[in-house]
């Protein structure tokens, strides 16, 4: 079965600054997707960014980019200018590409950041 | 907005009460998630349907959680009866085919609380 493992519970970043989350994840499989999502106090579950396990170009979105590196099972995020509405609980998720019953997330256990202005 | 509407946001029952959460996907979707988030066990998938068909429910804790999707924009998720330990989050979730990267776009969940 996939795991998903994210080993800090609790981060801070200065405000302006450049924070890195890490996640690690097992898997036997050779396609799959990865996946990050912020939730704020709200709990809304926020996607933030997504990578194919196929792609060597790690995936960017403004602010956020990955660091993936498939052999190692890594799949970290960094966040760049870091702002005080980045604060939130950030988890990892992974979900299969082969498809049947497998189409659920395993998320990791989250990351709390703190951002400090 | 990710286009899923759950209602009621808060819910504060007593035990032994019947609790029914709703979700309302926009349409499109094929694929509808209802997850649970506790402190003690993170996030966790409860039951999955596919086209209204429920595909996976090997999460559902037991037999006192139920969960239908009777059309595509609709779905129920029952406690009977419900228990202190039931408290929780819980989300829904909608979803396209497995085959792309597409990811699952969440509503702002029901906090529930079983006094």
């Amino acid at each position: 079965a996939q795991t998903v493992t994210q080993s800090q519970p609790e981060m801070s970043v200065q405000e302006a600054e450049t924070v890195t989350l890490s996640c690690t994840y097992d898997t036997s499989e050779s396609d799959y997707y990865l996946f990050w999502y912020k939730q704020p106090p709200s709990r809304q579950m926020i996607l933030v960014i997504r990578q194919e396990a196929y792609k060597q170009q790690n995936a960017t979105e403004n602010r956020f980019s990955v660091n993936f590196q498939k052999a190692a099972k890594s799949f970290s995020l960094k966040i760049s200018d870091s702002q005080l509405g980045d604060a939130a609980m950030y988890f990892c998720a992974y979900r299969s590409a082969s498809g049947g019953a497998t189409n659920k997330l395993i998320f990791g256990t989250g990351t709390l950041l703190a951002v400090q202005p | 907005d990710a286009g899923v509407i759950q209602s009621p946001r808060h819910e504060v029952t007593e035990m032994g009460q019947e609790v029914t959460l709703r979700c309302k996907p926009i349409s499109g979707h094929d694929y509808l998630f209802w997850y649970r988030q506790t402190m003690m066990r993170g996030l966790e998938l409860l039951i999955y349907f596919n086209n209204n068909v429920p595909i996976d429910d090997s999460g559902m804790p037991e037999d006192r959680f139920s969960a239908k999707m009777p059309n595509a924009s609709f779905s129920t998720l029952k406690i009977q009866p419900s228990e202190p330990r039931d408290s929780a989050v819980y989300f829904c979730a909608r979803g396209r085919q497995w085959t792309s990267s597409e990811p699952q776009y969440f509503g702002p969940g029901t906090r529930l609380l079983v006094l």
